[in-house]
């Protein structure tokens, strides 16, 4: 079957502008995830959603970051007044089960100049 | 909380050569352990898991790990590499309780690179 998309796939920005990244996570997985990949930071998580609720938010770096999901199903990361540090590559996940493996997405890479 | 730590940046070494790449947890709870792949240009692919029952797990391409609770450790081992298996490789935590929702810590990870 299909397995997660994210959308875009590379996105460059100016610094200052708000980005919105989009997830499909593989159908029927309750689970989702947001992690980030940066050079100096590794691969960190941001966020993790049960069905539409989010319980744990507590990578989200910055008040400027923000995500939903609609519908048990896609899931958008707005990223506002984006900074030169916000450049990484951002993951999505999904998993069947919160303690079940997760299956990545192919990631979209944010340059914000 | 959970931590990992790899304790190699980089290994090269020539094919068909064994090789081990060391992997180290701390956590207060129970966890879950997990190696995950990435090899050039492409995404982050589950390669072998611990999850209960036999420590010593493995994928279908001869990849091995095994889960030693004392020493805190999941070092992934391989007695014979191929160039395709030349990637980055990424050793990952999540707490077994329901409270951590199964968020992945993640080491910093371990460039393998085969050499001919």
């Amino acid at each position: 079957g299909a397995g997660v998309s994210q959308s875009p796939s590379n996105k460059v920005t100016e610094k200052g502008k708000d980005v919105e990244l989009r997830c499909d996570p593989i159908s029927g997985h309750t689970a989702l995830y947001w992690y980030r990949q940066s050079l100096g930071q590794g691969l960190e998580f941001l966020i993790y959603f049960q069905g539409n609720s989010a319980p744990d938010k507590s990578g989200l770096p910055s008040d400027r970051f923000s995500a939903e999901r609609t519908g048990g199903s896609v899931s958008t990361l707005t990223i506002q007044r984006t900074q030169q540090e916000d450049s990484a590559v951002y993951l999505c996940a999904s998993s069947f089960r919160q303690t079940y493996e997760q299956y990545f997405g192919p990631g979209t890479r944010l340059t914000v100049t | 909380a959970q931590s990992v730590t790899q304790l190699d940046s980089q290994v090269p070494v020539f094919e068909e050569a064994p090789v081990e790449l060391r992997c180290n947890y701390s956590s207060s709870v129970s966890v879950y352990l997990f190696w995950y792949v990435q090899y050039p240009n492409q995404g982050l692919q589950l390669l072998l898991k611990y999850l209960s029952g036999s420590t010593l797990v493995e994928s279908i391409n001869g990849f091995e790990a095994e889960f030693n609770k004392s020493q805190t450790s999941f070092h992934l081992r391989k007695p014979s590499v191929h160039i395709s298996d030349t990637a980055e490789y990424f050793c990952a935590v999540s707490g077994a309780g329901g409270t951590s929702y199964g968020k992945l810590t993640f080491g910093q990870g371990t460039i393998l690179t085969v050499h001919p």
